[in-house]
Order: structure tokens, then sequence, then C-alpha cells
């Protein structure tokens, strides 16, 4: 089975700084998908960045990347240039390669980012 | 842009009541997921769905839980007797081959 850890259960950042949210995970799958998800205090799950396992490129959504190291089993995310709408709960989820389909989501515990001005 | 939709946004119930949560998932997703996220903790996964059928069921879906896609649109959970221990937000979640999931807003379930 699968399992994805958050390390860092809060963090901080002053506003327009950088901050990187850690994620490791444990699997024995060769092909797999990595995301994050943002949940506010809305709680709705909002999807910010996706990485495929095969591709060693790391992805890139505007202020949001990723550090994708494979043999480590590690995912982190970085936020750069915060912002005050950044604030909210930050889920790491993984989820494996179904061939002719898909497969569920398997988070983190999350780590909570507070933006300060 | 398209989105996931689910009702009630919050339902309170009373133990041993039946509770039906609704989702209207994005019109081309070809498979349907419930999960679960009781207050301060991880969301869990429930159930997936995919061609009228349940592909994967987690241990928190026990015969109590039922799922349905009754008119090719909704898409529903069903609790038939609820516990105390069932309060918590259900995600509503669809998704296309090899894309991403995306999430309703949830529903709050509270079981007083």
């Amino acid at each position: 089975a699968q399992t994805v850890t958050q390390s860092q259960p809060e963090m901080s950042v002053q506003e327009a700084e950088t901050v990187t949210l850690s994620c490791t995970y444990d699997t024995s799958e060769n092909n797999y998908y990595l995301f994050w998800y943002k949940q506010p205090p809305s709680r709705q799950m909002i999807l910010v960045i996706r990485q495929e396992a095969y591709k060693q490129q790391n992805a890139t959504e505007n202020r949001f990347s990723v550090n994708f190291q494979k043999a480590a089993k590690s995912f982190s995310l970085k936020i750069s240039d915060s912002q005050l709408g950044d604030t909210a709960m930050y889920f790491c989820a993984f989820m494996k390669f179904a061939g002719g389909g898909s497969e569920k989501l398997v988070f983190g515990k999350g780590t909570k980012l507070t933006v300060n001005p | 842009e398209p989105e996931v939709t689910q009702t009630p946004s919050h339902q309170v119930t009373q133990m041993g009541q039946e509770v039906i949560l609704r989702c209207v998932p994005i019109s081309n997703h070809l498979y349907f997921y419930w999960y679960r996220q009781i207050l301060g903790q991880k969301v869990e996964f429930l159930v997936s769905f995919y061609n009228n059928e349940i592909s994967e069921k987690s241990e928190i879906f026990d015969d109590q839980f039922s799922v349905e896609r009754p008119d090719g649109s909704n898409f529903t959970l069903k609790i038939r007797s609820t516990k105390l221990e069932d309060s918590a937000m259900y995600f509503c979640a669809s998704t296309s081959f090899g894309q991403a999931q995306f999430f309703g807003p949830g529903t709050r379930l509270t079981v007083l």
C-alpha cells in the first residue's frame, strides 16, 4: 500500500517570500502521479499542480513549482512570491498509474500554511 | 469552466437516520469518487465508480454505505443508518483517464 508523509504540520511565511512544503511517499510502483491540492478555509479542494513520475522535468504552474526526486521518493512544493490568498492547508497526494482508467488518491495529513502580511 | 457540484452544502441528521448526498460530476468525466474528511484530519478514500459499478472501496465503505448513478448525471452516496462517527466533510470528485481529479465543494454532514 502507498503512504504519503507530510512532516510539517504547520508553516508560516511572510508575504512575497518563498516557502517550500515537504512531502515524501512510499510505493513499489514505477508509474504514478503526484499532486498538490490546496484547501482554503472554505474547505474546497483545489488542484495546485501535478507531476507524472515518468517525466524528469519538474512541473511548474505560475508561482508554484515542484522538486520531484523519484529515487528519494520526495515531492516538495515551492511557492514563490507568497500571497495572502495562499493561506490554506496543502495536501500532497499519490495516485498510481492505471493503464485503463483512474485510481484513488492517497493523501498526506497536510501542512497548514499561513502567509503573514 | 466546468465544475463538480454537490448538494446540500450542509446536512444535519439524527443518529440512525438515512442520508443521501448528491453530486453532479463534470459532464464528460467517466470516473467518480467519494472521499471523506473528518475535521482536522486527512482526506480518506471511500469508493470509486466507473461504468455503473464500484471499482474499489475502502474499509470505511461498509454495508451502511452505497453509491448510485441514477440518471447519467447525478452521483449519490447513501448512508443507511448514520452514526456519530460519520460526521465529516464528504467530497465528490470526478476525472477522465489520466487526468487529475476535480473535487466538488463538499457536503458537511453533522450527525447528532
